[in-house]
């Protein structure tokens, strides 16, 4: 079983902060995707990572994948509430099918 | 990108009856997936919906429990069999392959089911 531990779990921080969350696997995932869930509604897809090393910045938001393809990270700069969010990693196994990470509850507070 | 209808989206249920949750995409996908998800936690994918063929179940997952049905590229049904408590989550209908992006995942906005 490919499993995808994530770090925090939960993440309380003030508006204007900075924070990293991580995705770590023993395994190799052909990419890696992140999304954001807000209550009430499904996933939605932020970014996919698929190259060993490979960087990608959204706005405020830089996702890094790890040379081995087993790990990444989510870094979000200077927060907003706006940010607060349930953000998942997963990996990309066969067929388009996904193994979720734990999740990370991130609350950023004005 | 694809918009993913599920209904219902909550119900409450007695224990021991079944409730089949229908999942619409308004475009021709090539992959279709339910998922389960305790508020606030992570998902499970519970099978892939295979058009014209039995359904894919992951391991801990079978088909008496959940059968799934998918008669079309736009429309799936996953119904929860004989439910008990252990049954109360949120299931997430997913969907892949559309015309014009193949590789993103889109969610539906899931259904909340809490049995008595």
């Amino acid at each position: 079983t490919q499993l995808l531990e994530q770090s925090p779990q939960f993440l309380s921080i003030q508006e204007g902060e900075n924070l990293t969350v991580y995705c770590n696997s023993s395994s190799v995932f052909s990419s890696l995707q992140w999304y954001r869930q807000e209550p009430g509604e499904g996933p939605v897809l932020l970014v996919t990572v698929v190259t060993g090393g490979e960087v990608k910045k959204l706005k405020r938001l830089t996702f890094q994948f790890g040379d081995a393809r087993k790990d990444s990270s989510l870094h979000i700069t200077a927060a907003q509430p706006g940010d607060t969010g349930l953000y998942l990693c997963a990996g990309e196994t066969s067929g388009s099918r996904l193994t979720f990470g734990e999740g990370t509850q991130l609350t950023v507070n004005p | 990108s694809a918009v993913i209808s599920q209904k219902p989206s909550r119900d409450i249920c007695q224990r021991g009856t079944s409730l089949t949750i229908q999942c619409q995409v308004d475009s021709q996908v090539t992959m279709m997936f339910w998922y389960r998800q305790q508020p606030g936690q992570s998902l499970t994918l519970i099978a892939t919906a295979n058009q014209g063929s039995e359904a894919t179940y992951e391991s801990g997952f079978v088909i008496d429990k959940f059968p799934i049905s998918r008669p079309n590229l736009t429309f799936s049904t996953l119904t929860v069999s004989n439910m008990s408590p252990e049954d109360s989550s949120i299931y997430l209908c997913s969907a892949a392959g559309t015309r014009f992006n193949t590789g993103e995942l889109f969610f539906g906005e899931g259904s909340r089911l809490t049995v008595l």
